[in-house]
């Protein structure tokens, strides 16, 4: 079963605007994963954010993670249209990832 | 500098065929898994590899099997291939269990 649920399933943006998308997952984790999904291709992972951390930065990404409410958002700042992808929360727990069922952004030039 | 290399990209099998998919890593990775990835679905779990030498079962092992041939390669058998599993088949590694995943970049498998 799946541990994350991401939302919205879908996001068009237009280039330069943020993407906002979060994730909501069911019980206790290690840390919690961002993968990116450009068509076609396998996962590149992004983002690791242990179940101590509250937020994390990389690039122009930002990672929030309150584990009271079980829940993550992913911010993407000034998007290009090299971030068209679909985009993964992952939940690590004992040391196995449980995949949600990801978020589709479209950055329209 | 190739990562995880699958093989083979594609295949279409008729219902009760079987087949192998490979998977090799150069990174020195301890850690291997086999996921699938359906419509709406996320990717599940199939098998994964803690370390050479041990193989366990993930979210959905019926209908497959494994082998971790060594540190680097881990394949996947479908030994009488059913529609239910046509699916994108991806391969991943990792240093060790719980740090990240690196993946190859898919089998697109249909099963007639």
């Amino acid at each position: 079963s799946q541990q994350g649920e991401e939302d919205p399933q879908a996001l068009s943006i237009q280039e330069g605007e943020n993407a906002t998308m979060n994730c909501s997952y069911k019980t206790s984790i290690n840390n919690l994963q961002w993968y990116r999904q450009n068509s076609g291709r396998g996962l590149v992972h992004l983002i690791l954010i242990r179940s101590n951390e509250r937020e994390k930065h990389s690039g122009r990404l930002r990672v929030t993670l309150d584990t009271s409410k079980k829940s993550s958002s992913l911010l993407i700042t000034a998007s290009r249209a090299a971030d068209t992808a679909s985009y993964f929360c992952a939940t690590d727990k004992d040391y196995k990832l449980s995949f949600g069922a990801g978020t589709t952004v479209t950055v329209r030039a | 500098n190739a990562g995880v290399t699958q093989t083979p990209k594609f295949q279409v099998l008729k219902t009760g065929q079987s087949m192998t998919l490979q998977c090799a890593q150069d990174m020195n990775h301890n850690s291997m898994y086999w996921y699938r990835q359906d419509p709406g679905m996320g990717l599940r779990l199939i098998y994964y590899s803690a370390s050479e030498g041990t193989t366990d079962k993930g979210e959905v092992p019926n209908g497959y099997n494994v082998s971790r041939l060594n540190k680097r390669e881990f394949s996947l058998r479908l030994e009488s291939a059913a529609p239910s599993q046509t699916s994108v088949y991806f391969c991943a590694s990792s240093p060790i269990q719980g740090s990240p995943l690196h993946f190859g970049n898919g089998t697109r498998l249909t099963v007639t």
